[in-house]
């Protein structure tokens, strides 16, 4: 079956610093990847809509200067979080889309950001 | 725009015995997918089951079916000879039955299911 590997699984950072978080599509090409973001016992909050060779859409509220979303091929986005606080830390998911509408959505294993 | 609700934050069901778990969404379209996903502890995100909105006939996959009323907005999971290992958060989500945007996947709340021995 279709794999998305996210990286890293955890990262500890300290206020100030930025970190990048990975999706990889390992065995499809993905047109189209979303972030997710989820505080403890708390649902999934779509960030942002990335596809390939575009500029991500960023949900309202979200601030796109803060998460940077690249999504420069069809196998990989990266989220970077820029000058961390420790508000930001959370547990991030991606997903991933192949292609057409009814195509599945494959999740990544998430990451948990820890900001000291 | 699209909502997704579910009214319990939590349940409990006995090991073997049989739950329902509800959800109701907000749309204008005629034509999207509905889900239920499990989150273990592990965090990852399983799907359960999908619907389809122009398909009449409930889901089933196993253990686990939906009731779908699409007049009344309404997509609810139960979860037959529930075991141990079925644990978990439970999501509702809504996706648009078009490409682009509307692949995107939005979730209710969560119901976080507990079995008893």
């Amino acid at each position: 079956g279709a794999v998305v590997s996210q990286h890293p699984s955890r990262v500890i950072c300290k206020s100030g610093t930025s970190v990048k978080i990975e999706c990889r599509s390992l065995d499809f090409q993905a047109t189209t990847m979303f972030w997710y973001r989820q505080f403890p016992k708390q649902s999934l909050m779509l960030m942002a809509t990335s596809n390939e060779g575009s500029k991500a859409t960023y949900e309202q509220g979200v601030e796109k200067d803060k998460f940077l979303i690249n999504h420069a091929s069809l196998t990989l986005s990266t989220l970077t979080v820029t000058s961390a606080h420790p508000e930001d830390s959370s547990f991030y998911i991606c997903s991933a889309v192949q292609g057409s509408y009814n195509s599945p959505l494959h999740f990544g294993n998430g990451t948990r950001l820890t900001v000291t | 725009a699209q909502t997704v609700t579910q009214s319990q934050p939590e349940m409990s069901v006995q090991e073997a015995e049989t739950v329902t778990l509800s959800c109701t969404y907000d749309t204008s379209e005629s034509d999207y997918y509905l889900f239920w996903y499990k989150q273990p502890p592990s965090r990852q995100m399983i799907l359960v089951i999908r619907q389809e909105a122009y398909k009449q006939q409930n889901a089933t996959e196993n253990r686990f079916s939906v009731n779908f009323q699409k007049a009344a907005k309404s997509f609810s999971l139960k979860i037959s000879d529930s075991q141990l290992g079925d644990a978990a958060m439970y999501f509702c989500a809504y996706r648009g039955f078009y490409g682009g945007a509307t692949n995107k996947l939005i979730f209710g709340t969560g119901t976080l299911l507990a079995v008893q021995p």
